[in-house]
């Protein structure tokens, strides 16, 4: 199995409602960080949360990190629309490298 | 400012042609990555450079994909005798250390026939 595992792998959600993704990893970290992908293109940073932070917040975005259980969540409040895309968590740990290791991604849809 | 540019944007080749792909990374970052992605699928690591050090190559499937970086700078990355499973999205992305963010270019798309 990979470093970084997202689950679901696919979300559908009516719009205003909230979206969770969850990422599980293996090793000790870093940081780990989320990412959005549009239509298969270029992947967008989104927020990035220390291995000794518990809980960061950017807008609609909340990230949490249990380093004890080796997880991470992203949560999306009153989605929108304009958030249907793939969501990817990355992890940057010493024992690869210290280079950015990706998840499979989440596929959210959010229906208006 | 300007971001990461790739080109070309869009690459259709015939098997076993080579390819270069090329990657223009923010001015004055020092890390600069390359990943694979198939349809539908997350991102492959292929190839890491970070300042004048080795470049990480753990990633790369195979002898026939080599990447350079020149001056720090513009990194190319060449897939020598084309096979129709390479055909994917080649993204290349720069890192800011400082903000340990990767800013990604809009990738290239290639189709090996």
């Amino acid at each position: 199995s990979q470093q970084g595992e997202e689950d679901p792998q696919a979300l559908s959600i009516q719009e205003g409602e909230n979206a969770t993704m969850n990422c599980s990893y293996k090793t000790s970290i870093n940081n780990l960080q989320w990412y959005r992908q549009n239509s298969g293109r270029g992947l967008v940073h989104l927020i990035l949360i220390r291995s000794n932070e518990r809980e960061k917040h950017s807008g609609r975005l909340r990230v949490t990190l249990d380093t004890s259980k080796k997880s991470s969540s992203l949560l999306i409040t009153a989605s929108r629309a304009a958030d249907t895309a793939s969501y990817f968590c990355a992890t940057e740990a010493m024992e690869y490298g210290n280079k950015l290791v990706f998840g499979a991604g989440t596929i959210l849809r959010v229906k208006s | 400012g300007a971001g990461v540019s790739q080109s070309p944007s869009n690459k259709v080749t015939e098997k076993g042609k080579d390819v270069e792909l090329r990657c223009d990374p923010i001015s004055g970052h020092t890390a600069l990555y390359w990943y694979r992605q198939s349809l539908g699928q997350g991102l492959e690591f292929l190839i890491y450079f970070q300042g004048n050090s080795a470049p990480d190559k753990s990633g790369l499937p195979s002898d026939r994909f080599s990447a350079e970086r020149t001056g720090g700078s513009v990194s190319t990355l060449t897939i020598q005798r084309t096979q129709q499973e390479d055909s994917a999205v080649y993204l290349c992305a720069s890192e800011d250390r400082a903000r340990e963010t990767q800013y990604f270019g809009p990738g290239t798309r290639l189709l090996v026939l």
